[in-house]
């Protein structure tokens, strides 16, 4: 167990529907970050937030949005979904932005 | 941008037989190196990491070596076991800036230990 905790842990919604995934970081750590596992993509960097504030940008579609609360916790909000947004979505997070990640469970999203 | 390439699976293995997954990496500075593993049905757990060239990462029998002049950081086990069966990642840390880092992954590798 990392540490870190993702909900929900399975998700199943429609085309076009909006989702939105939480993670909560282990204690005392700061840096958040999310990533997207697909079959066809295989791991891809998503987005990074620090202590609240959006640090850096990757692959991430302009229909995905995320943000990191005061009480770090941090949630992915997905938003006209497709049927290729079905993947493993992980939550990281590490104790600043240079040491190493710590995954959680994932959440799985499947869009019918 | 920076690249990790693994060798591709799926491996299978008998117990007690020696492990080998190789990671090569392609950057232009300076990364750490990292190897993740993930078990059936669950998320990606750190499994070792090393900071710098002749840096030997080792946790729970697997160790790696950071090999700057052959860009590699080969994962190995000298005697694998059932529960060792799972999908290993190897990845590096691609610099966004001088303080923020991503993890770029390898396509990972299925090991599949028979008893």
């Amino acid at each position: 167990d990392s540490g870190v905790t993702q909900t929900p842990k399975h998700l199943i919604t429609a085309t076009g529907q909006r989702v939105t995934l939480r993670c909560s970081p282990r204690s005392g750590d700061l840096s958040v970050y999310w990533y997207q596992q697909s079959l066809d993509q295989g791991l891809q960097f998503l987005i990074q937030y620090y202590n609240g504030e959006e640090r850096a940008k990757g692959n991430i579609l302009e229909r995905f949005s995320a943000q990191q609360f005061p009480d770090l916790h941090s949630e992915l909000n997905l938003s006209s979904l497709e049927l290729g947004d079905s993947a493993l979505y992980f939550c990281a997070s590490s104790v600043d932005r240079v040491t190493e990640q710590y995954f959680g469970p994932g959440t799985r999203l499947t869009v019918t | 941008g920076d690249s990790v390439t693994q060798m591709e699976g799926p491996v299978t293995l008998s117990e007690e037989a020696f492990l080998t997954i190789n990671c090569t990496y392609t950057a232009t500075g300076y990364p750490s190196l990292f190897w993740y593993v993930q078990y059936p049905g669950e998320g990606l757990q750190l499994l070792l990491k090393a900071t710098k060239a002749d840096d030997k990462g080792s946790n729970k029998g697997f160790e790696a070596t950071y090999r700057k002049e052959t860009t590699s950081f080969h994962l190995e086990k000298g005697s694998v076991q059932v529960s060792d069966s799972a999908v290993y990642f190897c990845a590096l840390s691609d610099w966004l800036s001088s303080n923020d880092y991503k993890l770029s992954f390898g396509a990972g590798t299925t090991v599949t230990v028979r008893a």
